[in-house]
């Protein structure tokens, strides 16, 4: 199957930073999700982007399909923007999401 | 508020005892879906059903069954509880599919003793 690989798997940052979350897919993909775990647990749809560049507010996320990789980035980041992030791929053939380990964001006041 | 709603939100389960963990939707999305979310291991799909009638295994489907009488409804039934069934149960739903966007209930968090 399919392998997601997201990086870093934790990062701390100071808020009011910026920062930017990669996810790596080791084949071709049809789509391409990033969803947002805040820490109630919570599990939130950021974006849709099987390829191109999509902006929702301070968040943004382009997905280069063909060198099958994804990135979120968040700006101006702030203390809600804590809790985990995943991307989810669709792949050809298969009838679930794949799901990465997550990258654990911490935004410290 | 259209969404997904699961029942219970959190339950302590003696070993070997049935549970059925409940989901509804009200966006009339044609696919259902039970995540299990357990730390380190992050979501493994459980049963899938990709239209009402329909039912399939995921990657970790031993010991729980679903059934999909209806578009709304995604039951999951563990017939005999054990403690490796310890986890955070997610509910899903999508409106094609594994390509359609995919939207998550609350969660329930289930402890077996």
């Amino acid at each position: 199957g399919i392998q997601v690989e997201q990086s870093p798997p934790d990062l701390i940052l100071q808020e009011g930073a910026n920062s930017t979350l990669r996810c790596n897919f080791s084949d071709s993909v049809n789509n391409l999700q990033w969803f947002h775990q805040n820490p109630w647990g919570q599990l939130i749809n950021l974006f849709y982007i099987p390829s191109g560049t999509k902006q929702n507010g301070r968040l943004s996320a382009t997905t280069v399909a063909t060198e099958r990789y994804s990135l979120l980035y968040i700006s101006s980041s702030q203390t809600t923007d804590s809790g985990v992030y995943f991307c989810a791929v669709d792949w050809a053939g298969s009838y679930q999401l794949t799901f990465g380990k997550g990258t654990k964001l911490s935004v410290i006041p | 508020i259209a969404g997904i709603t699961q029942a219970p939100t959190s339950q302590i389960l003696a070993a070997g005892r049935r549970m059925t963990l409940r989901c509804t939707q009200d966006m009339r999305h044609n696919a259902m879906y039970w995540y299990r979310q357990d730390l380190g291991l992050g979501l493994r799909l459980i049963h899938y059903s990709n239209t009402a009638g329909t039912t399939g295994k995921g990657e970790v489907p031993d010991g729980y069954s679903v059934s999909r009488a209806n578009t709304d409804d995604f039951p999951l039934t563990l017939a005999s509880a054990v403690p490796s069934q310890t986890s955070v149960y997610f509910c899903a739903s999508s409106d094609q599919g594994a390509a359609g966007e995919l939207f998550f209930g609350e969660g329930s968090r289930l402890t077996v003793l």
